[in-house]
């Protein structure tokens, strides 16, 4: 049974640092892995997705990689915002369904 | 074009009452998803259709728990003698038909069994 285990659980930043979220699965037979972004209140916006051949990919100051073999991936927010504050999760796809972790609350100070 | 959208946004019912939720994808898309998220933690996958295959039911957390989807149109989740513990919001997510493909999520329906 797939394990999605994102850490930290919440983290506190300055305006301004950069920000890197973890996550970690159990298993590596997946097709894809999605960072998500929530806001308190509201449904799941995607982020970025990576395919399983790739390993990583960008937008604008989102950067995630992926390590499929090792079962990792991290997201880096660069030079934060008051505005990237949010609960953000990742998910894995593995046959049919998304297995998701259970988010990192971030607050980003100004 | 339009995203993933539920009805109602907001549900209050009494204990014991049935509720039925809607979900429409974007069209096209031949993958739906429910979820169910309670305050404070991460997504709880329910059903997936895909297509005309045989729904994965394996995360309905009782038998009080069904859903439809009428071809690659519109779902309803069914919840029938809702308890307190059943409220949270309840998510839809669609994709097309390609394991590669982006999961989009509606706005949620927030359930409150009083």
């Amino acid at each position: 049974k797939q394990e999605v285990t994102q850490i930290p659980a919440a983290l506190s930043v300055p305006e301004g640092e950069n920000l890197v979220l973890n996550c970690s699965f159990t298993d590596s037979a997946i097709y894809n892995l999605q960072w998500f972004r929530q806001d308190p209140g509201k449904g799941l916006t995607s982020l970025l997705l990576i395919q399983s051949s790739q390993r990583e990919q960008t937008s604008g100051r989102l950067n995630a990689s992926l390590d499929k073999s090792s079962g990792r991936s991290t997201l880096y927010i660069a030079a934060s915002q008051p505005g990237d504050s949010a609960t953000y999760l990742c998910a894995v796809r593995g046959w049919g369904k998304l297995q998701f972790g259970a988010g990192t609350q971030v607050v980003v100070t100004p | 074009g339009a995203g993933v959208s539920q009805s109602p946004s907001n549900k209050v019912t009494e204990k014991g009452k049935d509720v039925e939720l809607r979900c429409d994808p974007i069209s096209g898309h031949t993958a739906l998803y429910w979820y169910r998220q309670r305050l404070g933690q991460g997504l709880e996958f329910l059903i997936y259709f895909q297509g005309n295959s045989a729904p994965d039911k394996s995360g309905l957390p009782s038998d009080r728990f069904s859903a439809e989807r009428t071809g690659e149109s519109v779902s309803t989740l069914t919840i029938q003698r809702t308890q307190q513990e059943d409220s949270a919001v309840y998510l839809c997510a669609s994709h097309r038909d390609r394991g590669t493909d982006t999961q989009y999520f509606g706005p949620g329906t927030r359930l409150t069994v009083l």
